[in-house]
């Protein structure tokens, strides 16, 4: 089903520390996700993706992790930055085509100085 | 390579008036989307176009809303009337050839 929040879940972190962002999604069948990074007034960037076959994939400076089992991601930012500032969406894909994709409600990350 | 553009970056409107929204996918993109962002929740897709097809709209409100992409590469999507909760960030998005979706700035939409 949807999630409906009106409230973004927010993290805060300390400039240079780790960041931890969770996803839960929805449905078993999905095969491809991607996290977006969307900053204020702007829209969605893409940040990293990972297909259901792969457990672990590595960008710069970041990681997603997929447990399929728990239908679970989490996408680790190393050595954040004030720049990391903005909320974080994961997305998740519902059809063969691979274009058809369920965004989740995000995260707010907050870097603090 | 320019990205995706929108227009106007910002609109408010009355309940029951009309707006439209317009989107320029980048270049050689056969694939665009509009979505729709409510604050605080992840953007929501309304309608998806292959070229000048419709792809999926399951879930666009058929009532008020629709969209064309007449010659596939523009493409416009009207509210007519529009309601209080369709205020929003409208969002438009391209791809071609991978499954990456670049997203425009969005146009926000206040309805009172």
């Amino acid at each position: 089903g949807e999630s409906v929040g009106l409230h973004l879940p927010t993290l805060s972190v300390q400039e240079g520390d780790n960041s931890i962002i969770n996803c839960a999604y929805s449905n078993s069948a999905s095969d491809y996700f991607i996290w977006y990074k969307q900053e204020s007034g702007k829209g969605p960037q893409f940040i990293i993706d990972i297909r259901s076959n792969m457990d672990k994939r590595q960008g710069q400076r970041v990681t997603v992790l997929l447990n399929k089992t728990v239908k679970h991601l989490s996408l680790q930012i190393a050595a954040t930055q004030p720049g990391d500032s903005a909320v974080y969406f994961c997305a998740e894909n519902l059809d063969n085509y691979g274009q058809n994709f369920v965004f989740g409600p995000g995260t707010r990350l907050s870097v603090l100085p | 390579e320019a990205g995706v553009a929108q227009s106007p970056r910002y609109k408010i409107i009355e309940k029951r008036q009309s707006v439209a929204f317009w989107c320029n996918p980048i270049s050689g993109h056969a694939t665009l989307y509009w979505y729709q962002q409510i604050l605080g929740q992840g953007p929501k897709l309304l309608i998806q176009f292959q070229n000048n097809g419709v792809v999926d709209d399951s879930q666009l409100p058929k009532d008020r809303f629709s969209a064309e992409r007449l010659k596939g590469v523009d493409s416009t999507l009207k509210i007519q009337p529009a309601k209080l909760e369709d205020s929003a960030v409208y969002l438009c998005a391209s791809s071609f050839p991978s499954n990456e979706q670049f997203f425009g700035p969005g146009t926000r939409l206040t309805v009172l």
